[in-house]
């Protein structure tokens, strides 16, 4: 089974901190994906990244950055929290280079707190 | 615009009772789609997906669906409920929108079952 974990389940930090959201997958899947999830708004794609150091913008990047240094590991960094940026975060990846019409796994979320 | 709406925000079923919850697309072309699930404080799981062949597709879990290209819909339906069921359910339907290939989420339909 594909494996997507999340470096934290739950994280508080305080406005104007970094914070890192870290995502791993153990299937050598070549796309990864980084999601908020609010309710009634469903998911939303900040950025996604189709290989190594490549990563393309998704619906709403504005105050996110990534990184993907190696092809198991995708990171989302929020440079300057806002209380506007609480909300749950899902990575997910998928198989092939046809991009994120494939089907997508998911880790469990990371649910994050602006104070 | 492409979207994808999940009408009902809200379902309650009893148990054992039928279920089937609605999604549709606006999509100019034949879109991926998939059902997912989301337990409370969990990450999304595939429930089924369709990308082409037979319209009525079958998932994990007991539940099937039903693609019907002249009105742009792909239902879930179960035929007995059970009171593990509850959870969120996500309609996605991949397409290429904004200059890439993505999955597009709807709104999610919250599903509460009574005993």
């Amino acid at each position: 089974d594909v494996k997507v974990t999340q470096s934290s389940r739950y994280l508080v930090k305080r406005t104007g901190e970094k914070v890192f959201l870290e995502c791993v997958q153990d299937m050598d899947h070549e796309n990864m994906f980084w999601y908020r999830q609010d309710p009634g708004l469903g998911l939303r794609l900040i950025y996604f990244s189709y290989d190594v150091k490549m990563k393309e913008k998704g619906d709403i990047p504005e105050g996110y950055s990534v990184s993907r240094e190696k092809k198991e590991r995708f990171s989302l960094i929020l440079e300057s929290a806002s209380t506007n940026q609480t909300s749950m975060y899902l990575c997910a990846s998928s198989l092939n280079s046809l991009g994120s019409t494939d089907t997508q796994y998911f880790g469990p979320g990371t649910r994050l707190t602006v104070l | 615009a492409q979207s994808v709406t999940q009408p009902d925000i809200h379902i309650t079923v009893s148990e054992g009772a039928s279920l089937e919850l609605r999604c549709n697309y606006s999509y100019g072309a034949t879109p991926y789609l998939f059902w997912y699930v989301q337990s409370p404080g969990q990450g999304l799981q595939l429930l089924l997906k369709y990308f082409s062949g037979d319209t009525l597709v079958q998932g994990i879990k007991g539940f099937e669906a039903e693609f019907k290209r002249s009105q742009s819909s792909f239902n879930l339906r179960k035929p007995s409920v059970h009171w593990s069921d509850a959870a969120e359910y996500f309609c996605a339907v991949g397409m290429f929108s904004g200059g890439y290939n993505k999955l597009i989420f709807g709104a999610g339909t919250r599903l509460a079952v009574h005993p």
